[in-house]
């Protein structure tokens, strides 16, 4: 039963342009959501989150949006760089046990020069 | 942001043995995660330890096989018993900031590889 799910493995972006990463969730208690970014060879790196209250959150080049209708959010990178090209997991916490994460398939991002 | 180590950062194993993993935060937490990534897979949380009390596994995963201890408040190990060639996976310990806005850190990861 994967309860999030990231649709596309892989994801193959022109450096400058946007990179658009989706995850679909089934799972109605998850409220609070993050992204995090994978080298090989390394631990997760958190990037963005984004609570159930809010439909929009921006750091800097990171985006994410959440459509709870959907139950479907996003992460926008721009402008994409090489030094985005990595795998992004999309995960997903409830109220209830904050910390303890599920986690989607993951999506290679590969940004070109 | 909160600094984890963990130890070894590799290893290859023969199988039937059995190998303990290593957890070491710059900072007292509440709770601390194991998680694994079996090859091309996404990251199955196996475990939650709160220090003083035993371990709370997810479905799937049992204390027998994987077995955890979390002394005090900074240190967690995680142990892969009686391994076989399907244990081959990275494993890695998470904690959280412990607050309604949280994000887990990790740590690097151990790349375990039964033979």
């Amino acid at each position: 039963d994967q309860q999030v799910k990231q649709n596309s493995p892989s994801l193959s972006v022109q450096e400058g342009r946007i990179s658009i990463l989706n995850c679909d969730y089934t799972n109605s208690m998850f409220d609070y959501f993050l992204w995090y970014k994978k080298y090989p060879a390394e631990g997760p790196t958190f990037l963005i989150s984004i609570s159930s209250i809010k439909d929009k959150n921006e750091d800097g080049r990171f985006t994410v949006f959440l459509n709870k209708s959907a139950k479907h959010l996003s992460l926008h990178i721009v402008p994409s760089q090489p030094g985005d090209s990595a795998v992004y997991f999309c995960a997903a916490s409830a109220r209830t046990s904050y910390g303890k994460l599920t986690f989607g398939q993951g999506t290679i991002l590969t940004v070109h020069p | 942001s909160a600094v984890i180590s963990q130890k070894p950062s590799r290893d290859i194993c023969q199988r039937g043995t059995s190998l303990t993993i290593q957890c070491q935060v710059d900072s007292q937490v509440t709770m601390m995660f194991w998680y694994r990534q079996q090859p091309g897979q996404s990251l199955t949380l196996i475990a939650t330890a709160n220090q003083g009390s035993e371990a709370t596994y997810e479905s799937g995963f049992v204390i027998d096989k994987f077995p955890i201890s979390r002394p005090n408040l900074t240190f967690s190990t995680l142990t892969v018993s009686n391994m076989s060639p399907e244990d081959s996976s990275i494993y890695l310990c998470s904690v959280d900031r412990g607050q309604m806005n949280t994000e887990a850190f990790f740590g690097q990861g151990t790349r375990l590889t039964v033979v």
